[in-house]
């Protein structure tokens, strides 16, 4: 199946970590990518990473890739109010604009 | 990034009307575009990818003569979503790409449009 999971709900208090995992389905899958979404809002790439790799950082992103286990996961460092949002995983199968996308994880940010 | 546009951004239209959604590529052009509804708590589901001058491509499950898509120019696709009924309250989401869809980061979205039929 092409099912991609993820919890829906997280919240942190801000200043701590945040971190927001994702279980995909397809192997074949060439990239793997964050989005987030703010209230009413379309979806804004945060990052993503190719399948050869184990890890990506980018300033306070970190993603980590584990293939054996087609887990993904997305940890924000230092949790800003302005992180409260929606996070979706997607998978690209074969390197296709035809993503999949994960349920989505509201993550709220406690002041 | 790109800017990619939908409008209008929100609408609210009664039962057995028809409702047009835009999606524009502002500063690209779009050879793919692709449309996606995005139930409450729920992902995104694609409904179709729509290539420039030749007839979208529909998901299976999607109804494409309740959802017509037309892509006639390199910046602009539109949703049409015929005889609405309340079940077709959602948000719609556009994206689009002038890519082969072999690089990453090349798909851009817009903004969403929320439908609100009564």
């Amino acid at each position: 199946g092409e099912d991609v999971e993820q919890s829906l709900f997280l919240s942190v208090r801000e200043g701590d970590s945040s971190v927001i995992n994702c279980t995909y389905t397809d192997s074949s899958s060439t990239y793997l990518y964050w989005y987030k979404q703010e209230p009413g809002a379309g979806l804004q790439l945060l990052t993503y990473i190719f399948s050869n790799m184990d890890m990506k950082q980018d300033q306070r992103l970190t993603v980590l890739l584990n293939k054996k286990d087609k887990h993904l996961s997305l940890r924000i460092a230092d949790t800003q109010t302005g992180d409260s949002a929606i996070y979706f995983c997607a998978e690209s199968p074969s390197g296709t604009y035809k993503y999949i996308f994960g349920t989505g994880t509201r993550l709220k940010v406690l002041a | 990034g790109a800017v990619v546009s939908q409008h209008p951004s929100r609408v609210i239209c009664k039962s057995g009307t028809s409702v047009k959604i835009e999606c524009r590529s502002l500063d690209f052009q779009a050879t793919t575009m692709f449309w996606y509804r995005q139930f409450p708590k729920k992902s995104l589901m694609l409904m179709a990818t729509s290539n420039e001058g030749s007839k979208a491509t529909y998901e299976q499950g999607v109804e494409k003569d309740k959802f017509l898509i037309n892509h006639a120019s390199l910046t602009l696709s539109t949703l049409t979503v015929t005889s609405a009924h309340p079940e077709d309250s959602s948000f719609y989401i556009c994206s689009a790409t002038s890519g082969s869809g072999r690089v990453a980061g090349e798909l851009f979205f817009g903004e969403g449009s929320r439908l609100t039929v009564l």
